[in-house]
Formats: C-alpha cells, structure tokens, sequence
C-alpha cells in the first residue's frame, strides 16, 4: 500500500528564500509523480508532472526532482514571493494515485 | 473544453439521506477518480476508475458507492448520510497509457457537503 509524506507540514519563510519542499513515498513502481498548488477554499493546480523515467521538471521558479529509486521528491522554489503562499501537495501515480498530506506555506513580505 | 466538472458545488444533508455527487469530463480520459479532504488535511481516495464498466475502492471507500457506465461520468453516491462524511469532494481525470506515460490529472472545483 502506497503512502505518501511531506515534510515539513507548515514552512514560514520571508520573501526572496529559497526553499525545498520534501515528499518521500513508500512504492517505487510508479507512473509518475506531481506536484499541485492549493489555495485556501479552492481546488488543485497541477504544477509539475515528473514521469517514472525522469529526475527533474522545471517550470519558472519551480523545480521538481525525482530519486525513484529512494522513493523521495522534492519541489525547489526559487526567489520565493507572498504570492507563493498556499498548500503544496505531492501525488504519486500506481493504478491509483495517492496524495501527501501537504506542506502549508507564508511568504512573509 | 469544459475540463472536469462537478455539481452539486455545495450541499447541506441531513443525516440518514442519500445524495449523488456528479462528474463529467469531456477530455477522453480513462482514469477517474474520487478524493474527500478534511479540514487541514490531504485528499484521501475514495474509489477510482480506470475505464468504463471498472471501478475499485481506494483509501476510504466506505459509505460511497460509484458506476462508471460511460467514459465520461464518474458519480459519487453516499446512501446514508453520516456526520463523518462532512468535507470536500474533489473528482479528478487522467489519461493512462504504458508504464511511463500518464498525463497531468485534472480536478474538478469540489463539492462542499456539509451532514447535519
């Protein structure tokens, strides 16, 4: 049965850190692994998808690399702004695809 | 393109009613899936579906039961309403090919189901 960690639950930072994001899964037979943004009372944004056969994605400030083997990912955020503050969520995909419980972000301005 | 789509988008039940939670996506996809999330919490799977005529129970599945007679539809049915299924329900959609293929998963808005 797959479980899915984040570390650490809750992460203050002031504006302008770079920060790492940590999620470690127990399974590493999967797909693909994804990292959503979720703001308070809304729904997921898919950030960055990683398939099994490759170790990193980027997108703009955001850089996602996958140890399938170690069974961990982590999300790089560079320059970090207030407008980063949310819920980051990590998912990985078997047959089913089952989520962390989220680490909550603040950007301090 | 509408993406995914739920309704209702929010819902107040009494306890010991039954409702149907619905979703549509107009993307093709095979995978479909149900998730609930609790206040402060991850999203927890409910049932998924991985091509019409198929379901399978995933984390939480009691108290919930789905079809999935078309590719596109993927309803929620809770039969007995209980105080313990108060939360958010997100459906979801992916396509799913060979082992390393699977695209971005899509969600829907989330239903916010309150039982009293």
């Amino acid at each position: 049965k797959q479980e899915v960690t984040q570390i650490p639950a809750a992460l203050s930072v002031p504006e302008g850190e770079n920060l790492v994001l940590n999620c470690s899964f127990t399974d590493s037979a999967i797909y693909n692994l994804q990292w959503f943004r979720q703001d308070p009372g809304k729904g997921l944004t898919s950030l960055l998808l990683i398939q099994s056969s490759q170790r990193e994605q980027t997108s703009g400030r955001l850089n996602a690399s996958l140890d399938k083997s170690s069974g961990r990912s982590t999300l790089y955020i560079a320059a970090s702004q207030p407008g980063d503050s949310a819920t980051y969520l990590c998912a990985v995909k078997n047959n089913d695809m089952r989520f962390g419980a989220g680490t909550r972000l603040t950007v301090k301005p | 393109n509408a993406g995914v789509t739920q309704t209702p988008k929010f819902r107040i039940l009494k306890i010991g009613q039954s409702m149907t939670l619905q979703c549509t996506q107009d993307m093709n996809h095979n995978y479909m899936y149900w998730y609930r999330q609790d206040p402060g919490m991850g999203l927890k799977l409910i049932y998924y579906s991985v091509g019409a005529g198929i379901t399978d129970k995933g984390e939480v599945p009691n108290g919930y039961n789905v079809s999935r007679s078309t590719t596109e539809d993927f309803p929620l049915r809770l039969e007995l309403a209980a105080p313990s299924q108060t939360s958010v329900y997100f459906c979801a959609s992916n396509a799913q090919g060979t082992l390393n293929s699977g695209n971005t998963i899509y969600f829907g808005e989330g239903s916010w189901l309150t039982v009293v």
